[in-house]
């Protein structure tokens, strides 16, 4: 069993409905990390959270908006997303201050359509 | 800024065969960090190794080794006797210090696919 478990695994929803992925990590990590993953590109680093606070926002639009309530969760929540916001939506931890050198453990991600 | 290249998008096999994934990188720090990762079809991306800038030495894990050359700036993943369970997509990402040292996350290539066929 994987230490970060996302739920939904997956997710259709329509452009105008509001949804939120969740993540969950048993790690005792620090740092939270959304990636979102597109056919055919790499992976992009979307949000970092490092003890609950964000470090880290990379001109991510603001229909995505996420949520760290403690160092255990992380939420995105969704609202008016377009069609091209159609990825897997990947979940990780890493211990703080050192993801660096650190492998980042990841969920098995939400695979999230917008019709 | 940093800059992970996998030129092969996809690779396929013939199952024992040994196959080789590239990973050619750049970054204008010198101390950073190389990972490669493994994602089955089950969708997450499972660790294999790390390798920091300091340590050119050959690793051999099984049936998986990785050629790390500085002076090509590559990291290349070798799987001998190849099997059906290898085919997956493999990641390599890089992580140097300068960056934000702390929790910012790796620089990923597109990822190669693999597929081994029986």
């Amino acid at each position: 069993e994987t230490g970060v478990t996302q739920t939904p695994r997956h997710l259709v929803m329509g452009m105008t409905n509001k949804k939120s992925l969740k993540c969950e990590q048993h790690l005792g990590h620090n740092a939270m990390y959304w990636y979102k993953q597109s056919a055919k590109k790499p992976l992009e680093l979307m949000f970092v959270y490092s003890l609950e606070e964000r470090v880290e926002n990379n001109s991510v639009p603001s229909r995505f908006s996420p949520e760290c309530p403690n160092s255990s969760h992380l939420f995105l929540h969704l609202h008016t997303l377009q069609p091209e916001d159609s990825a897997l939506y990947l979940c990780a931890s890493s211990p703080r201050g050192s993801s660096y050198n650190s492998p980042l453990h990841f969920g098995n991600g939400t695979r999230l359509t917008v019709t | 800024a940093q800059k992970v290249t996998q030129a092969q998008t996809e690779i396929s096999v013939v199952e024992k065969e040994d196959v080789t994934l590239d990973c050619v990188y750049e970054t204008r720090d010198t101390t950073y960090y190389l990972f490669w990762y493994k994602q089955p079809p089950s969708g997450e991306l499972v660790f294999l190794i790390r390798r920091n800038s300091f340590d050119e030495q050959n690793e051999i894990s099984g049936r998986y080794s990785w050629n790390f050359q500085k002076s090509t700036s590559s990291f290349n993943f070798t799987i001998t006797a190849s099997q059906v369970v290898d085919s997956a997509v493999y990641f390599c990402a890089l992580s140097d210090v300068k960056s934000g040292g702390g929790a910012d996350g790796l620089t990923f290539g597109k990822g190669t696919h693999l597929i081994i066929q029986p």
